[in-house]
C-alpha cells in the first residue's frame, strides 16, 4: 500500500504569509493527488485535484504543484478564513488514501 | 447541485452492526462519471476512506475493514447504504458519505457527516 505522510503536522503562520504544505509519497504516484480544507464540525472541501487544478469557486491564492513522490499546497497569502486542516487524497489501484492533516492556526 | 445527507443511529452496541443509509439529492445516483464512497473520522483524528460503490453494484472496500463492511446500492431510491460489522470502540466516528468523480478520483460532495458511537 502507498502511504501519505503530510508535514508538518501543525503550522502556526500569520495573516499574509505564504504558507506551504507537503505531501509524500511511499513511492512514485500518479497525479491523482487531491487536497481539501476542513474547518472543525464541518466536512471536508475539496481545493486543489489531479494535483494542480484549483476547483471551481476556490479562491486563487490556493495552489499545487509537484510530481512524483512529493507534492505540496500552497496558500499564497494567508487569510483568517484559512484557519482549518488540510488534507491530501491520494488514489491509487481502485483505493483511495488520505494524509494525516495539517492543522493550520494563526500566529 | 448535488446534496448528499447521512442517516441511521447515532448509538450502536459493541459487536452489533452499524448501517447507515445516505440519500442522494439533485442528480441521479445512476449518473456513470461518479463513484459513491462513504469515509469515516474519529473525534480529533484523520480521514479514513471505507468504501466505494459504482452505480452498477461494483464495490472497493479498504483494506484494513474489507472483512467487516458492506456498500450496496438502491438506484430506485437514490441510495446507498454502509453495512459495518462487529463494532467496537474503536468505529466511533463521525461517518461522511461522499461523491468521487470517476475520472479525475477526488470528492466533489460530502454529506455533513453523522455522529456513530459505539458503546452498551
Amino acid at each position: 500500500d502507498i502511504q501519505m505522510t503530510q508535514s508538518p503536522s501543525t503550522l502556526s503562520a500569520s495573516v499574509g504569509d505564504r504558507v506551504t504544505i507537503t505531501c509524500r509519497a511511499s513511492q512514485t504516484i500518479n497525479n491523482w493527488l487531491a487536497w481539501y480544507q476542513q474547518k472543525p464540525g464541518k466536512a471536508p472541501k475539496v481545493l486543489i485535484y489531479k494535483a494542480s487544478s484549483l476547483e471551481y469557486g476556490v479562491p486563487s491564492r490556493f495552489s499545487g504543484s509537484g510530481s512524483g513522490t512529493e507534492f505540496t499546497l500552497t496558500i499564497s497569502s494567508l487569510e483568517p478564513d484559512d484557519i482549518a486542516t488540510y488534507y491530501c487524497q491520494h488514489y491509487n489501484n481502485f483505493l483511495y488514501s488520505f494524509g494525516q492533516g495539517t492543522k493550520l492556526e494563526i500566529k | 447541485q448535488d446534496q448528499l445527507q447521512e442517516s441511521g443511529p447515532g448509538l450502536v452496541k459493541p459487536s452489533q452492526t452499524l448501517s447507515l443509509t445516505c440519500t442522494v439529492s439533485g442528480d441521479s445516483i445512476s449518473n456513470g462519471a461518479y463513484y459513491w464512497s462513504w469515509i469515516r473520522q474519529p473525534a480529533g483524528k484523520g480521514l479514513e476512506w471505507i468504501g466505494r460503490i459504482s452505480p452498477t453494484g461494483s464495490t472497493k472496500y479498504n483494506p484494513s475493514l474489507k472483512s467487516r463492511v458492506t456498500i450496496s446500492v438502491e438506484t430506485s431510491k437514490n441510495q446507498f447504504s454502509l453495512k459495518l460489522s462487529s463494532v467496537t470502540a474503536a468505529d466511533t466516528a463521525v461517518y461522511y458519505c461522499a461523491r468521487g468523480r470517476m475520472v479525475t478520483s477526488f470528492f466533489d460532495y460530502w454529506g455533513q457527516g453523522t455522529l456513530v458511537t459505539v458503546s452498551s
